[in-house]
């Protein structure tokens, strides 16, 4: 079984300034089927990034992923009021489980 | 448009029986795996389960957690995908996401979600 560490758990930062959140997985994960969301209060999540770094339909290219193999990253530059979410990786991948990561929350000052 | 419509959530005694159901439209439904996924009260997303498409011989795949207790089942006629969870506990309270999945294009679309609450 994959397990993803997401780190920090929580992530307080001013609007403009840009967040870094990781994913560390326990093994590989096969080929980079990551995939990182957005979840504002009350709502389903939305997907952002799949394939590790490929953007979803109508996401703004102020999210990008990258990473490989066990170290994924989700970069938000220049950050908004409305980024305001808890954040998570996923590994959807070739056997099960297929896991989510703990959730980093973003918080915007 | 693409929608997913989750039903059939409510209330239940534990060791009860529930099904849900999950509508698709606006997408080719057919070629999608499709998964189901919880999310605990206050709690992160967790995997349930998975039914790959006909071209994988609509293989199933569970969560340890609900493995013989729950069962994933598709109609590609209607466009719909189901979850039979049976021998429910306390901890299954959550609500229910469908999801869908093309590896073109990741897993995509998400229902709103139904409330399932296990309760005595």
């Amino acid at each position: 079984e994959i397990v993803l560490t997401q780190s920090p758990g929580t992530l307080s930062l001013s609007p403009g300034e840009r967040a870094t959140l990781s994913c560390r997985a326990s093994q590989s994960v096969s080929s980079n089927s990551l995939a990182w969301y957005q979840q504002k209060p009350g709502q389903a999540p939305r997907l952002l990034i799949f394939g590790a770094s490929s953007r979803a339909t109508g996401i703004p290219d102020r999210f990008s992923g990258s990473g490989s193999g066990t170290d994924f990253t989700l970069t938000i530059s220049r950050l908004e009021p409305e980024d305001l979410a808890v954040y998570y990786c996923h590994q959807y991948g070739r056997s099960p489980p297929y896991s989510f990561g703990q959730g980093t929350k973003l918080e915007i000052k | 448009e693409v929608q997913l419509v989750e039903s059939g959530g409510g209330l239940v005694q534990p060791g009860g029986s529930l099904r849900l159901s999950c509508a698709a439209s606006g997408f080719i439904f057919s070629d999608h795996y499709m998964d189901w996924v919880r999310q605990a009260p206050g709690k992160g997303l967790e995997w349930v389960g998975r039914i790959r498409n006909k071209a994988n011989s609509y293989a199933r795949e569970y969560a340890a957690s609900v493995t013989g207790r729950f069962t994933v089942s598709r109609d590609d006629s209607r466009n719909s995908l189901s979850l039979q969870m049976n021998s429910l506990k306390t901890e299954d309270t959550a609500v229910y996401y469908c999801v869908s999945l093309l590896w073109s294009s990741g897993p995509a679309n998400w229902g709103l979600g139904t409330l399932v609450t296990v309760s005595s």
